[in-house]
Order: structure tokens, then C-alpha cells, then sequence
């Protein structure tokens, strides 16, 4: 089976914009979750969705939010992006309880 | 609320060397879940092992093993003669068994460079 996909694998915006980060989980898994990754914070969950449905929630701003499509493919958006926002963005599908990660989105926001 | 310590930041080996990576947990919870994972600097997020609440068999995997002991609420990771290739940040994690999901709740992790 193919891994998680994650597009892009690099980004620079600015302050201000808006950003959308794509997912793709392996073939079967109906689960996928987002997190963020800093140096201060650690890796923090975001959120979980599915079956297009929001299961669960970080405790992140409302600027960051997600959805999930019928084929499972995840895309997260970041709006209004403030530098702290710069971070490795990673997610993870899910069959069980055992969680696979692409390798991520680097974000940086200048 | 959980939380998931690592209190080892950075570990320095020489190939060859045993090395045992430490996690303490805290949790409220009768069943959770306990992982870790292995972040090369590819970035990816490599899972490694699973433990279950209410499995405290210990085993070893190939130059992996585990000590899982709810008494003192730790989970510590072996890796058996060590290699240049397990150079990474090793995260421990924790999970409740929730009907929202199975959030992971990461620690700082540990930073290990073995060198030849």
C-alpha cells in the first residue's frame, strides 16, 4: 500500500494570507488527523476527522480548521497566518488505534 | 488530562551501545494506549510499537524492546546494539480509547545520536 501523501512538502507565505495543505491517508483508513509540530509547543493534535465528520479537536484558534472528502482525503486551512503559524504540519491516518504519518508539510510564514 | 513526559532531551552513543529511552505518562483513564514513534530528519513520524492498557507483557522486537509498567506509569524503549541509522528523535505518545477519536498526546521527545 501506498503511504500518506502529503502536498505540498514546502511553503512560504505571508502574513496575512491564507494557506490549504492537502492529505491523501493509505487506501482503507477513513480516519485522518493533523498536527502541528513547533520547537517550543512539541507536536500538538489539531484535529481528527472521519468519515467527513470532525471527531475531535485540538486546542487550536478557529483560523485552523479542516474538512474531509468521501474518498477520504483530508485538506486543513490556515487563515489569516501569523508567523507562529510556521510549523511542520503533519498527518496521520488511521485504520486502528495505530496512527501512520506522511512526512509532512513545512510552513513557513514570513 | 494527560501528559506525557520524556525527561531525557538529547542522548549521545557510541554504535554498538545499548541505549533505553525513558517515558512517564499520567492519565486518568483505565484504557489507553501507549506508542512510539521515530522522527529521522526526513521529518516523517515512523511508528515503532503499541502497548495496551491492560497488556503489560513485555517483548522485544528485533534489537526493540519495551518495558511497560503501570505501577510507576512508564513506558521505556530499548534499542539493542545500536546503529548509526537509528540517529532520530524518538516520541513517546499516549492515547485514551474515546468514542472521539484517538488523539495522540505527544512528549518533547529525545533526540538520539549514535555515532560510529
Amino acid at each position: 500500500k501506498a503511504g500518506v501523501t502529503q502536498t505540498p512538502r514546502y511553503l512560504i507565505k505571508t502574513r496575512g494570507q491564507q494557506v490549504t495543505l492537502s492529505c491523501s491517508p493509505i487506501s482503507g483508513h477513513r480516519s485522518v488527523s493533523w498536527y502541528q509540530q513547533t520547537p517550543g509547543q512539541g507536536l500538538q493534535f489539531l484535529f481528527e476527522y472521519f468519515s467527513e465528520t470532525q471527531r475531535n479537536k485540538g486546542n487550536f484558534p478557529g483560523r485552523f480548521s479542516g474538512r474531509q472528502f468521501s474518498n477520504s482525503r483530508s485538506e486543513m486551512n490556515v487563515s489569516t497566518l501569523e508567523l507562529g503559524d510556521s510549523a511542520l504540519y503533519l498527518c496521520a491516518s488511521r485504520e486502528s488505534t495505530e496512527a501512520f504519518f506522511g512526512q509532512g508539510t513545512r510552513l513557513t510564514v514570513v | 488530562a494527560q501528559k506525557v513526559t520524556q525527561a531525557q532531551t538529547e542522548i549521545s552513543v557510541v554504535e554498538k551501545e545499548d541505549v533505553t529511552l525513558d517515558c512517564v505518562y499520567e492519565t486518568r483513564d483505565t484504557t489507553y494506549y501507549l506508542f512510539w514513534y521515530k522522527q529521522p530528519p526526513s521529518g516523517e513520524l515512523v511508528f515503532l510499537i503499541r502497548r495496551n492498557s491492560f497488556d503489560e507483557q513485555n517483548e522485544i522486537s528485533g534489537r526493540y524492546s519495551w518495558n511497560f509498567q503501570k505501577s510507576t506509569s512508564s513506558f521505556n524503549f530499548t534499542i539493542t546494539a545500536s546503529q548509526v541509522v537509528d540517529s532520530a528523535v524518538y516520541f513517546c505518545a499516549l492515547s485514551e480509547n474515546s468514542n472521539s477519536g484517538y488523539a495522540l498526546n505527544f512528549g518533547k521527545g529525545t533526540s538520539l545520536l549514535v555515532t560510529p
